[in-house]
């Protein structure tokens, strides 16, 4: 089956500064990637995602990319603010598999202010 | 819009007790996913129902069982309740196919005495 890794497993970073969360995958059908943040005791929230027959994606401050041949996608978002902090989750979805989508095990995302 | 809706938000069992769980999914929504998540990990896919039958499962055992009803409702029931059971269990639900943008709900926080 699936499977993806994430890092870093915390990522600090200064108030307006950038940040990049990586993912890996090794299921090379996989065909839809999304990401979500999960603030503490709530609900993961789907904020972007991508699919195979595209290299990158954007909405306002967040963008996506994919790289096919690497098996690797990436988180960016630009001009932190303080309630950007959260865990994000990568996770993969591989087309016609049996396992659901498959999620990494997160980025605690500290913005320091 | 009514988002995805679970309940309860906290349950108590002790070991070899049985639960359900329940989970409506978000109007317009035909698909629902189950997934456990334990304290600082991803989720892990549980199992997916659609047109009211098991379409995909995951790597968890017979003890875990689903249904869903014409209503696009689902429940989860957990047998012979395992102190590694306690967890949260999320609710996501969906439209169509399995790689389409799955929304979750606030989950049932399930502690094993």
């Amino acid at each position: 089956g699936e499977n993806v890794e994430q890092h870093p497993s915390t990522l600090s970073v200064q108030e307006g500064d950038s940040a990049v969360i990586k993912c890996t995958y090794s299921d090379s059908a996989s065909n839809y990637f999304p990401w979500y943040k999960q603030e503490l005791g709530k609900r993961p929230q789907l904020i972007i995602d991508i699919r195979s027959n595209v290299g990158e994606k954007k909405d306002q401050r967040i963008a996506v990319t994919l790289n096919k041949t690497a098996k690797h996608f990436s988180l960016h978002i630009t001009e932190t603010q303080p309630e950007d902090s959260a865990v994000y989750f990568c996770a993969g979805y591989s087309g016609g598999g049996a396992d659901g989508l498959t999620f990494g095990k997160g980025t605690h995302l500290i913005i320091q202010p | 819009d009514a988002g995805v809706t679970q309940s309860p938000t906290h349950l108590i069992k002790t070991r070899g007790q049985q639960v359900t769980l329940r989970c409506s999914p978000k109007s317009g929504h035909d698909t629902v996913s189950w997934y456990q998540q334990a304290l600082g990990q991803g989720p892990q896919f549980i199992f997916q129902y659609y047109e009211e039958e098991e379409r995909q499962r995951g790597n968890f055992p017979d003890r875990f069982s689903g249904h869903q009803f014409p209503n696009y409702s689902s429940e989860l029931n957990v047998n012979a309740l395992l102190l590694g059971d306690s967890a949260l269990y999320l609710c996501a639900s969906s439209f169509g196919d399995s790689n389409q943008p799955q929304h979750f709900g606030d989950g049932t926080r399930l502690s094993i005495l």
